[in-house]
């Protein structure tokens, strides 16, 4: 079936440090992967939509500058944390669709931690 | 923007018995109704989802109904067990590979 990978699960940093999330479709390609954040009992917000080749599509009131994506090739997008702080400390998941119009799979997301 | 419902924010069942979880939605451009189960610290795991051009599916124990008229989704999980407890999320989107707008979830407990 549909895999979703994502790496790393668990990151604890001191505040300042870049974070980089990679998100990787393991038997299939993925033009679009999106970014979801995930606060403790709450509910996935969706942060943006990494579009192959081109810029990522932001959510409202998510900062781009400090939320860089990257999805140069089908199978991969990156999520970096850019100078993390403890308010950015929550659990990052990222899913794909597994073709046009198809349910999107979850990556077992990333618990950031950040001191 | 689109924005889901959802009720109730936790249900405790007993074994056996039925649960359902009810959403509505506001985009009236949505057609697609995914339901994923959450287990605490893992990935959203699809359980079934509906189009709408359908009123209803079944697969299992688990039925989804959607009506459209109403902007209103319901998951019924019939015969529950304790292995069905979980977060359960409802979510909309104008298309299976599009970005998925979330209700708040539902924690759902299954004794015995």
């Amino acid at each position: 079936g549909a895999v979703v990978s994502q790496h790393p699960s668990w990151v604890i940093c001191k505040s300042g440090t870049s974070v980089k999330i990679e998100c990787r479709s393991l038997d299939f390609q993925a033009t679009t992967m999106f970014w979801y954040r995930q606060f403790p009992k709450q509910s996935l917000m969706l942060m943006a939509t990494s579009n192959e080749g081109s810029k990522a599509t932001y959510e409202q009131g998510v900062e781009k500058d400090k939320f860089l994506i990257n999805h140069a090739s089908l199978t991969l997008s990156t999520l970096t944390v850019t100078s993390a702080h403890p308010e950015d400390s929550s659990f990052y998941i990222c899913s794909a669709p597994t073709g046009f119009n198809q349910p999107q799979h979850f990556g077992d997301g990333t618990r950031l931690s950040i001191l | 923007g689109e924005n889901v419902e959802q009720h109730p924010s936790t249900l405790s069942v007993q074994e056996g018995d039925s649960a359902v979880i009810k959403c509505t939605y506001s985009d009236s451009a949505s057609n697609y109704f995914p339901w994923y189960k959450q287990e605490l610290g893992k990935r959203p795991q699809l359980i079934i989802d509906i189009r709408s051009n359908v009123g209803e599916k079944k697969d299992q124990r688990i039925a989804v109904t959607l009506n459209k008229t109403a902007k209103h989704f319901s998951l019924h999980i019939t015969e529950t067990q304790p292995e069905d407890s979980a977060v359960y999320f409802c979510a909309a989107s104008t298309g299976g590979g599009n970005k998925l707008t979330f209700g708040t979830g539902t924690q759902l407990k299954v004794e015995l």
